[in-house]
């Protein structure tokens, strides 16, 4: 069936470092979100795409559907960006599947 | 098996008015949610209940937005007073396995704020 698998499940960064988060589809997907869960659990939207790439400050995520991936890069990382991470993707047929998310941990 | 229904699919409404959507799950699904989709934003979060408990409410909806569901097979969207920015179509889904499991979601119901 149709899954997203995240990668990876957790990630250790110092201030100021980047890295990436990576999700896989196994079926081509209309579009993808990228969600933070912050520490009190509120869910806050980063990016939604159908295709391409879009900037947000130090955040970038790009979506390929024909490929299936969407990335979601981070740089000059702060204190702030800790929490989780979850992608979730359009399936097609009023289907909406979510990563398992990765728990981002930034320290100074 | 019926999926996730909304009514009505269509709703117009002037600046002001009071407006209610109105959703049923899938049968046996646990968890509700409401969002709202543009083209802009995707999906926004307005309310996440589970087995009717209220778990999550969409902070920046909090003032006009109400959602409540009466009981496991029934939930209602409540805009009061509606504004013109409103204007979206309003997302109804369930899951059976909690917030992150697959969610389905019913067709929407479009709202147009005159």
């Amino acid at each position: 069936g149709d899954q997203v698998e995240q990668s990876p499940s957790a990630l250790s960064l110092h201030e100021g470092t980047g890295s990436a988060l990576r999700c896989n589809f196994t079926t081509t997907m209309r579009a993808v979100q990228w969600f933070r869960k912050n520490s009190r659990g509120s869910l806050i939207n980063l990016f939604y795409l159908a295709s391409g790439t879009k900037e947000n400050g130090r955040l970038k995520s790009a979506f390929d559907s024909k490929e299936r991936y969407s990335t979601l890069h981070i740089r000059d990382a702060q204190l702030e960006d800790s929490g989780t991470y979850f992608c979730a993707a359009e399936a097609g047929g009023y289907k909406v599947v979510f990563g398992s998310g990765t728990r981002l941990l930034v320290s100074p | 098996d019926a999926g996730v229904t909304q009514t009505p699919r269509h709703e117009v409404a002037e600046k002001g008015q009071t407006i209610i959507l109105k959703c049923e799950p899938v049968s046996g699904h646990n968890d509700l949610f409401w969002y709202r989709q543009t083209k802009i934003q995707g999906l926004e979060l307005l309310s996440y209940f589970r087995s009717k408990s209220l778990m999550e409410d969409g902070g920046a909806f909090k003032d006009r937005f109400k959602a409540e569901m009466l009981n496991s097979s029934f939930s209602t969207l409540k805009i009061q007073p509606t504004e013109p920015k409103d204007s979206a179509v309003y997302l109804c889904a369930s899951s059976l396995g909690g917030r992150w499991d697959t969610q389905y979601f019913g067709p929407g119901t479009r709202l147009l704020v005159l």
